[in-house]
């Protein structure tokens, strides 16, 4: 099976702080994505990688980095965090060029007081 | 741009009610049509999907038609239990109109009573 990890299920986190989000998938995926969802907006695509080192902006990408150094690694960077940021950040992982589907991490609810 | 409208929630159902939920979608190529499920407090997970049109999905009792000449791909259960209650995405992912990503609609919250 398929397992995607992220590494904390809930963090508080003070304004102004960095703030890193871990994911880590074990099933040597290419593709990788940082959603986060928001209660009536549903999911939307922060940033997403095809490969190492390789990353492409999402819908949302304003106030967020990414980094990518191993393939089974996709870290979501808050690098000053802001009340706004507050909400659930899903990570999910793809096969490329295999079936669509995107396998999802349990998420990381965030809160930025 | 490709999008997913579903029907606005929430939805209370009784146990061993019929279930639908409703999703269309516009895209510009030949997209891939997904439900994703997630349960209170967990990630999301993958309930069933379809690749190409009059495709049917199917798992867990639940299934979804891919219908190209309506554009929809409609969630549909017999007879719900409690168990189910939960919130449903339906999501496209359109490789061949030159994107990678998955194009979700916002969700619809179940709820099942005994």
């Amino acid at each position: 099976d398929v397992k995607v990890t992220q590494s904390s299920r809930y963090l508080v986190k003070r304004t102004g702080e960095k703030v890193f989000l871990e994911c880590v998938q074990d099933m040597d995926h290419e593709n990788m994505f940082w959603y986060r969802q928001d209660p009536g907006l549903g999911l939307r695509l922060i940033y997403f990688s095809y490969d190492v080192k390789m990353k492409e902006k999402g819908d949302i990408p304003e106030g967020y980095s990414v980094s990518r150094e191993k393939k089974e690694r996709f870290s979501l960077i808050l690098e000053s965090a802001s009340t706004n940021q507050t909400s659930m950040y899903l990570c999910a992982s793809r096969k490329q060029g295999g079936e669509d589907t995107q396998y999802f991490g349990p998420g990381t609810r965030l809160t930025v007081l | 741009g490709d999008s997913v409208t579903q029907m606005e929630g929430p939805v209370t159902l009784s146990e061993e009610a019929f279930l639908t939920i409703n999703c269309t979608y516009t895209a510009t190529g030949y997209p891939s049509l997904f439900w994703y499920v997630q349960y209170p407090g967990e990630g999301l997970q993958l309930l069933l999907k379809a690749t190409k049109a009059d495709d049917k999905g199917s798992n867990k009792g639940f299934e979804a038609t891919y219908r190209k000449e309506t554009t929809s791909f409609h969630l549909e259960k017999g007879s719900v239990q409690v168990s189910d209650s939960a919130v449903y995405f339906c999501a496209l992912s359109d490789r061949w109109g030159g994107s990678e990503k998955l194009v979700f609609g916002k969700g619809t919250k179940l709820t099942v009573n005994p």
